[in-house]
């Protein structure tokens, strides 16, 4: 089942303005990572926060988590047109077997026009 | 350049015909996984492996097998048991197993039915 979805499912800014995506997830998780994604390709890892983090920084990112509300955000700042790309949220949480896999969002396409 | 090369890029199957989608690594990574997107969804995991031997399914594997012979190699073939296989196949590793480690992924692989 999915754990995370984003919010929300697609967003045009102008170039140079802020993007921030929203991702809340159901049940307590370990780790939080955010992947980009451009149009036919594959996923590129950008961040983790772990979930006794609140805030994370890298670059023109900046990543918040919210554990008492199950939700984290992606904020990127300056955007660019090289920014279009899909944006997943991604979580990881203690279970039977220890550390279970990654569980994917639904995505925010995010377009950043010119 | 290390990387994960996944191949063909486009693939087309027959009905009732099983394919094979290749998925190499160059990056000495012990964890690989096979990963399913549907448009407008995010990525379901079919199967993935913790080490050479060894794989376990994931939440969607029926009508797909695996084989892990190679470190390097993962290949992931689609049954004529799998009713719905057009998708964008998605092939990642990990430097092991633990969920929290940022996954590298090829450039996909699309199947179509004729």
């Amino acid at each position: 089942s999915q754990q995370g979805e984003e919010d929300p499912q697609a967003l045009s800014i102008q170039e140079g303005e802020n993007a921030t995506m929203n991702c809340s997830y159901k049940t307590s998780i370990n780790n939080l990572q955010w992947y980009r994604q451009n149009s036919g390709r594959g996923l590129v890892h950008l961040i983790l926060i772990r979930s006794n983090e609140r805030e994370k920084h890298s670059g023109r990112l900046r990543v918040t988590l919210d554990t008492s509300k199950k939700s984290s955000s992606l904020l990127i700042t300056a955007s660019r047109a090289a920014d279009t790309a899909s944006y997943f949220c991604a979580t990881d949480a203690w279970g039977n077997f220890g550390n279970e896999k990654l569980t994917f969002g639904t995505g925010t396409r995010l377009t950043i026009i010119p | 350049d290390g990387g994960i090369t996944q191949s063909p890029k486009y693939l087309f199957r027959k009905e009732g015909q099983n394919v094979t989608l290749s998925c190499e690594q160059n990056l000495n990574h012990d964890a690989m996984y096979w990963y399913r997107q549907d448009p407008g969804q995010g990525l379901r995991l079919i199967y993935y492996s913790q080490i050479v031997n060894d794989f376990q399914k994931g939440d969607i594997a029926e009508g797909y097998s695996v084989s892990r012979e190679k470190k390097e190699s993962f290949p992931l073939t689609v049954t004529s048991a799998q009713k719905n296989p057009t998708a964008f196949y998605l092939c990642a590793s990990s430097m092991d197993a633990r969920a929290w480690q940022p996954q590298h992924f090829g450039d996909g692989t699309r199947l179509s039915i004729l």
